[in-house]
């Protein structure tokens, strides 16, 4: 069965600072991932999506991630991170063949001014 | 655009009630899912279908039961709510194969 890693379940950052939040998961079949993100008290939203091509995908807000397949990983990447990134964010795998998504236990970034 | 609705937004319910949570999505996407959201254990698949009249169980599926007989509607129903239900219940859709799911704004449920 698929499993998402998601090793860090907080990560405090100061304001401008870079940050990496990482992901991992199981899979031997190819795999779409995707990184969700959940602000206080809203639904989840899609920040960014590997599907195939290019292993390095960006977000319109300045969010990157690397798809990895040798390492089986998916890290999320931003280089100066803003109050207004302080949310929980979300790595998932979907199995090209049963078309479930499975999501890791999550990642809550807290950037201080 | 309506996307992917749920109701209610949130619900108390006494140990041994029953109810159904909504959710309909006007996208014609055939995979629709519903998620549990826990403190520390992020988002867990209770029941997903990949379109009308066809349900399977994901990884959380006790205590519940899912029907879809329509595209657009995927009611999950709790037939005797206990404690260990108290969560945050998101429904998904999304399309078929190479596609990203979309989200409710979910329903925070509490059973006393």
């Amino acid at each position: 069965a698929q499993s998402v890693t998601q090793l860090d379940s907080q990560v405090p950052v100061f304001e401008e600072a870079p940050v990496e939040l990482r992901c991992n998961y199981s899979s031997s079949v190819s795999v779409y991932l995707f990184w969700y993100v959940q602000y206080p008290n809203q639904g989840l939203q899609l920040l960014l999506k590997y599907l195939s091509g290019s292993t390095l995908v960006e977000s319109i807000n300045g969010f990157e991630a690397e798809f990895n397949k040798s390492q089986t990983s998916f890290h999320l990447r931003k280089p100066s991170v803003h109050i207004s990134d302080t949310a929980e964010y979300f790595c998932a795998v979907s199995d090209r063949n049963t078309d479930k998504l499975i999501f890791g236990t999550g990642t809550r970034l807290q950037v201080f001014p | 655009n309506a996307g992917v609705t749920q109701t209610p937004k949130f619900q108390v319910l006494k140990t041994g009630q029953s109810m159904t949570l909504q959710c309909a999505q006007d996208m014609n996407h055939e995979y629709m899912s519903w998620y549990r959201q826990d403190p520390g254990m992020g988002l867990r698949l209770i029941h997903y279908s990949v379109g009308a009249g066809i349900t399977d169980q994901g990884e959380v599926p006790n205590g519940y039961n899912v029907s879809r007989s329509t595209t657009e509607d995927f009611p999950l129903r709790l037939l005797s709510a206990a404690p260990s239900q108290t969560s945050v219940y998101f429904c998904a859709s999304k399309r078929q194969g190479l596609s990203e799911a979309f989200f409710g704004q979910g329903t925070r449920l509490t059973v006393v």
